[in-house]
């Protein structure tokens, strides 16, 4: 596809379980962020891939939350023992570094949003 | 470190102009501008880097005082097609200029 996906769009569980969430960005984009839109509120910056390099793991808010990314396609969000506090939109965005080291415009997937019971 | 934006929400009439400001307590690389409309994903309207520039095309356009540690987005003989919120998004002079913070956003409403 054209744009970046992400799956699934939503998703349903229980306090406790493990969820993933999948981000297909637009191929050719070596950059890849995750963020966390809770209803109503903003962005929350959670995790940053550029190429090769070592990503930017600072707004992960617990050690129930990680990120991997396969070279520069695919990437994958992991909450574990999920709580109703995670409950939110997961926006993935990907792009292209623009000028010197600031990454371009940024294209946004439609998220998956996440329901905890 | 996340941006503050003012106002947080305003209602216009269309054709009136709109201001919306971005103030960082870091020094700022470069401000990223995004408008999202409800139920939908951000999109991209414009970039700024550092340097004081003005960017814009139409009736929308920004600019960016590197010495405040701030930018304004300019939307002028607003439309209703610009209701929706608008974030700024800031990279920071040291570190990961790549990493972009957003604000909690601006919600502007315009009315016929």
């Amino acid at each position: 596809g054209a744009g970046v996906s992400q799956s699934p769009s939503n998703k349903v569980t229980e306090k406790g379980k493990d969820v993933e969430l999948r981000c297909d960005p637009i191929s050719g984009h070596t950059a890849l962020y995750w963020y966390r839109q809770r209803l109503g509120q903003g962005l929350e910056f959670l995790i940053y891939f550029q190429g090769n390099s070592a990503p930017d793991k600072s707004g992960l808010p617990s050690d129930r939350f990680s990120a991997e990314r396969t070279g520069e396609s695919v990437s994958t969000l992991t909450i574990q023992r999920t709580q109703q506090e995670d409950s939110a939109v997961y926006l993935c965005a990907s792009g292209r570094p623009w000028l010197a080291g600031v990454t371009g415009e940024l294209f946004f997937g439609e998220g998956s949003r996440l329901t905890v019971l | 470190q996340q941006p503050v934006q003012s106002p947080q929400a305003v209602i216009l009439r269309e054709g009136e102009d709109a201001v919306i400001n971005c103030s960082s307590s870091k020094a700022l690389y470069s401000v990223h501008w995004y408008r999202q409309k409800h139920g939908e994903a951000p999109v991209f309207l414009m970039i700024l880097l550092k340097g004081g520039e003005q960017k814009g095309h139409e009736k929308i356009s920004a600019s960016f005082n590197e010495k405040k540690q701030q930018s304004s987005l300019y939307l002028t003989a607003s439309q209703l097609s610009y209701s929706g919120t608008y974030f700024c998004g800031t990279a920071f002079d040291s570190g990961n200029t790549g990493k972009l913070i957003f604000g909690q956003g601006t919600t502007l409403q315009v009315k016929p």
